[in-house]
């Protein structure tokens, strides 16, 4: 159980385009989802904090314009890296807990690269 | 704020030999505690987690990790490592709301034969 899944695993992109990620819980229903964002050879770094059909909460130094995270349903939640650059590249996991359970499941990471 | 030390980048370990994974918290409270591993290009797979109860807790995998209160640590430990136990593993805390999970920088370790 508990199983989250993210797609597309892999995407590339050219510069100034907008790509959507999306995640969501197979077995369960999310109130809560996170987006993360991890550099290479670095730790997560969480971006957003989303509950469902709630605005999502973003951490300092997070631009809400460029990462536009929408959690429509309890089971899915999605971030739209709009108007992509270079520096965007990076590889973006999402994490889904059920309401009180203060357990996070992770999906598996999707690795965006903007040429 | 609460912050997460992983003091080691990269530990090397024979292979059969044991393991142990520092990590440290920062925070008035105690949070609740977690340890995840990585393998190349995957998700974070959770290897056991302590909210509260008996401060030796064990995990998937063979992995176990103890609380130390007056140490602020969570250290993780392994009795004898396989060489698939090469991966990253980060130690996280979350404080119980609806917040993220604040991760150290994570360990990297490497099994040799």
């Amino acid at each position: 159980g508990a199983v989250v899944s993210q797609h597309p695993s892999r995407v590339i992109c050219k510069s100034g385009t907008s790509v959507k990620i999306e995640c969501r819980s197979l077995d369960f229903q999310a109130t809560t989802m996170f987006w993360y964002r991890q550099f290479p050879k670095q730790s997560l770094m969480l971006m957003a904090t989303s509950n469902e059909g709630s605005k999502a909460t973003y951490e300092q130094g997070v631009e809400k314009d460029k990462f536009l995270i929408n959690h429509a349903s309890l089971t899915l939640s999605t971030l739209t890296v709009t108007s992509a650059h270079p520096e965007d590249s990076s590889f973006y996991i999402c994490s889904a807990e059920s309401g009180g359970a203060y357990e996070q499941y992770f999906g598996p990471g999707t690795r965006l690269t903007v040429t | 704020a609460q912050s997460v030390t992983q003091p080691d980048i990269h530990i090397t370990v024979s292979e059969g030999a044991s393991l142990e994974l520092r990590c440290n918290y920062s925070y008035g409270a105690t949070p609740y505690l977690f340890w995840y591993v990585q393998s190349p290009g995957q998700g974070l797979q959770l290897l056991l987690k302590y909210f509260s109860g008996d401060t030796l807790v064990q995990g998937i995998k063979g992995f176990e990790a103890e609380f130390k209160r007056s140490q602020s640590s969570f250290n993780l430990r392994k009795p004898s490592v396989h060489w698939s136990d090469a991966a990253e593993y980060f130690c996280a805390t979350d404080l119980g709301g609806a917040d993220g999970l604040t991760f150290g920088k994570g360990t990297h370790l490497i099994i040799q034969p």
